[in-house]
């Protein structure tokens, strides 16, 4: 079954620290993978995709996202997080032979920063 | 980025009566939309996709007859609930997809339904 995994429900982190949110995803093919934020009260919003090429994808505000194939992972990073970063995260994935088709979306991940 | 305007943004209704959701492409034509369900702490789950001028593919355990969904022009889908319950109570978000825009999604803000 098709699948996105994320396993950080609520992360904390005091402000300037590193960032690193889990995702991994069980598809029977390959994928487009992408990560989206929700900032309070505000629609869904695309961070960064990754569609092929580079496998190290950088996207808005210093966040960045590495596909592991091997993993079946790709997970987010951004090396300094800032108080405006308090959102909720999701990953998701799509066929990629069909960019524009419907997506599986992970649980989310709550970050909260610390000011 | 593209503008997906949802209306209304807050709705509340008495069990048994319909209810109908708009979402907007404002500035690119969506030849694609689809409707989430968000429940509270939870992920987004595709209610079903809806291609311009054809009938709506929903996803497994949604109930068709329940959830009409009309996308009619470029512009416009609609979501309609009918005879709506307690249990139907929930965040209810469309998004749209199209040529123009590289077929990337945009989201609507979301709409907030309560049903007494």
């Amino acid at each position: 079954a098709q699948s996105v995994s994320q396993h950080n429900h609520h992360v904390i982190l005091s402000e300037a620290a590193s960032l690193e949110l889990g995702c991994n995803y069980s598809y029977g093919g390959t994928v487009n993978l992408f990560w989206y934020v929700q900032y309070p009260g505000q629609h869904l919003q695309l961070l960064l995709k990754y569609f092929s090429g580079d496998p190290l994808v950088k996207g808005i505000k210093g966040f960045e996202a590495e596909f592991i194939k091997s993993k079946f992972s790709f997970n987010l990073r951004k090396p300094s997080v800032q108080w405006s970063d308090t959102a909720e995260y999701f990953c998701a994935v799509n066929a990629r032979d069909n960019q524009g088709g419907k997506l599986i979306f992970g649980q989310g991940t709550e970050l909260s920063v610390k000011p | 980025g593209a503008v997906v305007s949802q209306h209304p943004s807050r709705v509340i209704c008495k069990s048994g009566t319909s209810v109908k959701i708009e979402c907007r492409s404002l500035d690119f034509q969506a030849t694609t939309m689809f409707w989430y369900r968000q429940f509270p702490k939870k992920s987004l789950m595709l209610m079903a996709t809806s291609n311009e001028g054809s009938k709506a593919t929903y996803e497994q355990g949604v109930e068709k007859d329940k959830f009409l969904i009309n996308h009619a022009s470029l512009t416009l889908s609609t979501l309609t609930v009918t005879s709506a319950h307690p249990e139907d109570s929930s965040f209810y978000i469309c998004s749209a997809s199209g040529r123009a825009r590289g077929y990337e999604q945009y989201f609507g803000p979301g709409t907030r339904l309560t049903v007494t």
